[in-house]
């Protein structure tokens, strides 16, 4: 029940291209979704996160869509571009607990091609 | 946002070795969590750095292996104890901060031979 299930695994997009990863979970207590970015060699940074009294956030280019009945989430990232290529974690928690343990998915590898 | 450092940076240790992990925020946060990526792996909590009493530990996590120290609320300490090469990860300390936004450093990567 704790897990956050995403795909693909990796992903590749030309540059111009959406970039689209999906994630999904199981607990019903979840109420906080960020996305991670990571590039190699630094520790992972939030890029936009999401509640689930709304259905949609954006933040230039990246777009978190959330379909609150179906408990899954996802990140689009429009005009892929090469600087986009990074591992991204999709991640939840429960906040009213008030132990604010991230539980992570597996990452997509993304490269955007030239 | 909340600026994590992290000491060291990079290590190489020896097969039966302890090496302490050192993480410093800018600012007094309540929070205080590590977590540990192993290669090509996503992140896994090993536990939450108490401020004032002992850590939490994580299933899968002892105290005696990664013992944490937490002195106030701008610093926590991280020890990886008798390495071996399947501890090569990097470990990672993450904080709460504003917002209760989650914030990590930039991870201390470690190499057992």
């Amino acid at each position: 029940q704790q897990q956050v299930k995403q795909s693909p695994q990796s992903l590749i997009v030309q540059k111009g291209g959406i970039s689209i990863i999906n994630c999904a979970y199981e607990n019903t207590a979840f109420d906080y979704f960020p996305w991670y970015q990571q590039f190699p060699g630094k520790g992972p940074a939030l890029l936009i996160a999401i509640r689930p009294d709304v259905s949609e956030k954006k933040e230039g280019r990246f777009t978190i869509s959330f379909n609150k009945s179906a408990k899954q989430f996802s990140l689009h990232i429009m005009d892929s571009q090469p600087g986009d290529s990074a591992t991204y974690f999709c991640a939840a928690l429960s906040m009213n607990t008030g132990f604010q343990k991230l539980v992570f998915g597996t990452g997509t590898r993304l490269l955007v091609s030239p | 946002s909340a600026v994590i450092s992290q000491k060291p940076s990079r290590d190489i240790c020896q097969r039966g070795t302890s090496l302490t992990i050192q993480c410093q925020v800018d600012s007094q946060v309540t929070m205080m969590f590590w977590y540990r990526q192993q290669p090509g792996q996503s992140l896994t909590l090993i536990a939450t750095a108490n401020q004032g009493s002992e850590a939490t530990y994580e299933s899968g996590f002892v105290i005696d292996k990664f013992p944490i120290s937490r002195p106030n609320l701008t610093f926590s300490t991280l020890t990886v104890s008798n390495m071996s090469p399947e501890d090569s990860s990097i470990y990672l300390c993450s904080v709460t901060g504003a917002g209760n936004t989650i914030y990590f450093g930039e991870g201390s990567w470690l190499t057992v031979v």
